[in-house]
């Protein structure tokens, strides 16, 4: 399968837990998203890669959530000391160029619980 | 705030009815729109999508939306469901000016009766 891979699948962690995501876009896809669905809701947009930059992070994105791409291709996201409202699909994305005449791939996501 | 709003929550037809799901967005500029689908148990997937030209657009297994830029509107319509068609579909916009990021409307479920 060619298409945006990310693991694990689900992870459930107790609150006050480091947990870290992990993303695998489409080969060569230069943008890669994350976003954050909880249930009855439309996925909420977290942050954003051209290649190995990080160029928008949303409001959304505290302190305590880091995101990186260090070679331009995976990516990780990492949540420290979750809260149980972390508890969400964390979606990932990833498009083949710049600019907006495009359209993104998303991946089956990680399903976070934290109790 | 740039928002988008998907009219119905739940919408349940039978077999070979009509659907039309309403979809608004509120942004001043020039925008490119999208229809994504999430079947169950499955990642979302593109359906159809808006840049620009004939505002009236053809996706996947049948479905059509038609842009309508005095309405800020981008409803999405198919003339005959199957119990397939069983899933949520999610209305998204990006602003031009916005460097590619999707803003979603919060999804409606379908659920096609055999």
């Amino acid at each position: 399968d060619t298409g945006v891979s990310q693991d694990p699948r689900h992870k459930i962690t107790k609150r006050g837990q480091n947990v870290t995501f992990r993303c695998d876009p489409i080969s060569e896809h230069n943008r890669l998203y994350w976003y954050r669905q909880t249930l009855g809701q439309g996925p909420e947009f977290l942050t954003y890669f051209q290649n190995e930059a990080q160029l928008e992070k949303s409001r959304l994105l505290s302190d305590r959530f880091s995101a990186e791409r260090p070679k331009g291709s995976f990516s990780t996201l990492e949540i420290q000391r979750t809260e149980q409202g972390d508890s969400a699909m964390y979606l990932c994305a990833s498009s083949p160029r710049q600019g907006t005449n495009t359209e993104a791939f998303f991946g089956q996501g990680t399903r976070l619980t934290v109790v | 705030a740039q928002s988008v709003s998907q009219h119905n929550h739940h919408v349940i037809l039978s077999e070979a009815a009509s659907l039309e799901l309403g979809c608004n967005y509120s942004y001043g500029g020039t925008v490119n729109l999208f229809w994504y689908v999430q079947y169950p148990g499955q990642h979302l997937q593109l359906l159809l999508k808006y840049f620009s030209g004939d505002p009236l657009v053809k996706g996947i297994k049948g479905f059509e939306a038609e842009f309508i830029k005095s309405k800020f509107s981008f409803n999405l319509r198919k003339p005959s469901v199957q119990w397939s068609d069983t899933a949520e579909y999610f209305c998204a916009v990006i602003p031009r000016r916005e460097g590619g990021k999707l803003i979603f409307g919060q999804g409606t479920e379908l659920s096609v009766k055999p």
